[in-house]
Formats: C-alpha cells, sequence, structure tokens
C-alpha cells in the first residue's frame, strides 16, 4: 500500500463548477499537509498549508484535512479554465525530514 | 529573490555522458532536495540535504550523486547517463523538515 494515494485523473469539469480533489494516507504521524498546483511545463507551486484537522480557505480554495479518516481534500469553488492543472497533494511529519507526494490529479476545466 | 533557480532548462545527453544539473536557492533554506518526475508520475525523491555538507539518499539514488558544500548550492550529478534517466529533475528547498518546499523551473533531460 502506498503511503498516500491520488486519482490520476484526469478530471474534467465545465467552467463554474465546484471541484473536489482528494488524497488518503496511511501514516497517523502526518502532521502537515499541502496542495501544490504544477501548470504543463513548469515546477510545482504551493496552493495551500495547512497543520492538523480542520478547514482553510484562501479565496476560491478550501483545503480540509480529517485526521481521523485519514483523508485531505481541496476544493475549489467557481473553476476557471486557468485552473485546469495537475494537483499534487504533498504531507510531512515533525521528525520527518521529507514530504511524501501523491501522484497528483489532472484537472481540466472547459469553458 | 529569485527563489529556487535551476540550470540548464534542457538538455540532451548521449548514453554514458556525464553531467551536473545546477540548484541555487537565495531563501537561505537549511533544507534541499532533488527530485525526478516521469509522465504520468509522481515526484520520486532522489537526494536530499538537512543542511551543508549532510546529505542523504531518497528513494531513487541510484545513479546519481550530490554534494551540499554551502547552504545555496545543491548540485546533482549524473554519471555514465542512462536512458533511464530521461525524465523532468526538480530542485526544492525548505526552511526545516514539515515546511512548504519552494521547488525550482525544472531541468528537462533526455537522454540518447
Amino acid at each position: 500500500q502506498k503511503e498516500v494515494e491520488q486519482d490520476p485523473g484526469p478530471l474534467s469539469v465545465p467552467e463554474g463548477a465546484i471541484v473536489s480533489l482528494n488524497c488518503t494516507y496511511s501514516n497517523s504521524a502526518f502532521q502537515y499537509f499541502m496542495w501544490y498546483r504544477q501548470y504543463s511545463r513548469k515546477g510545482p507551486e504551493l496552493l495551500m498549508y495547512t497543520y492538523s484537522s480542520g478547514n482553510k480557505e484562501d479565496g476560491r480554495f478550501t483545503a480540509q484535512v480529517d485526521k481521523s479518516s485519514k483523508y485531505i481534500s481541496l476544493f475549489i469553488r467557481d473553476s476557471q479554465p486557468s485552473d485546469s492543472a495537475t494537483y499534487l497533494c504533498a504531507m510531512g511529519s515533525e521528525y520527518g525530514n521529507k514530504l511524501v507526494f501523491g501522484a497528483g490529479t489532472i484537472l481540466r476545466v472547459k469553458s | 529573490n529569485a527563489g529556487v533557480t535551476q540550470t540548464p532548462k534542457f538538455r540532451i545527453l548521449k548514453i554514458g555522458q556525464s553531467m551536473t544539473l545546477q540548484c541555487t536557492q537565495d531563501m537561505n533554506h537549511n533544507y534541499m532536495y532533488w527530485y525526478r518526475q516521469d509522465p504520468g508520475m509522481g515526484l520520486k525523491l532522489i537526494y536530499y540535504s538537512v543542511g551543508a555538507g549532510i546529505t542523504d539518499k531518497g528513494e531513487v539514488p541510484n545513479g546519481y550523486n550530490v554534494s551540499r558544500s554551502t547552504t545555496e548550492d545543491f548540485p546533482l550529478r549524473l554519471e555514465l547517463a542512462a536512458p533511464s534517466q530521461t525524465s523532468v529533475y526538480f530542485c526544492a528547498s525548505s526552511w526545516r523538515s514539515g515546511n512548504e518546499q519552494f521547488f525550482g523551473p525544472g531541468t528537462r533531460l533526455t537522454v540518447l
């Protein structure tokens, strides 16, 4: 079993839709949870960073962490064609030296 | 403040050649990382460093070497390039373990 599981997609939605991207994980030591966005032929850029359980909102983006279920989500409201990218989840712990990344979900928002 | 910079952007190597991918960060981060990303796959960690003079292997270190003589620089060396090393290579840095990592723009390498 992989430490982090993420559905690779592709996920195709119409412009204006609400998008839900998800990751599950198996290591209960993870405390830091991140979402990265990667446009084609570019490096990943940090989108959201959360610590512990709960929700965090930033504009059209909401990150949700449920540590009891070992499940994290990224919601995108009013999705735009410019949101078309690959979204990677990443997790880390206080005592580990590295992050563990999901394989990434390809999102396509059609105008 | 340039963040994380990588050179070159693109490179084509012949089988058996060697090269060094350069990575520099100007954020005074202690931690630096090298990843490779193959089409449709996630990021695989090659090597990482927790400070100058300290390096450690990631999950796919074979065929690569690194050094960290300064806080700013973390070069990745490919010896005897093989077609299996055709990939996009990303360097990243972070302030400490568990913190968000900042990525460079990547080096696209083809080995023929």
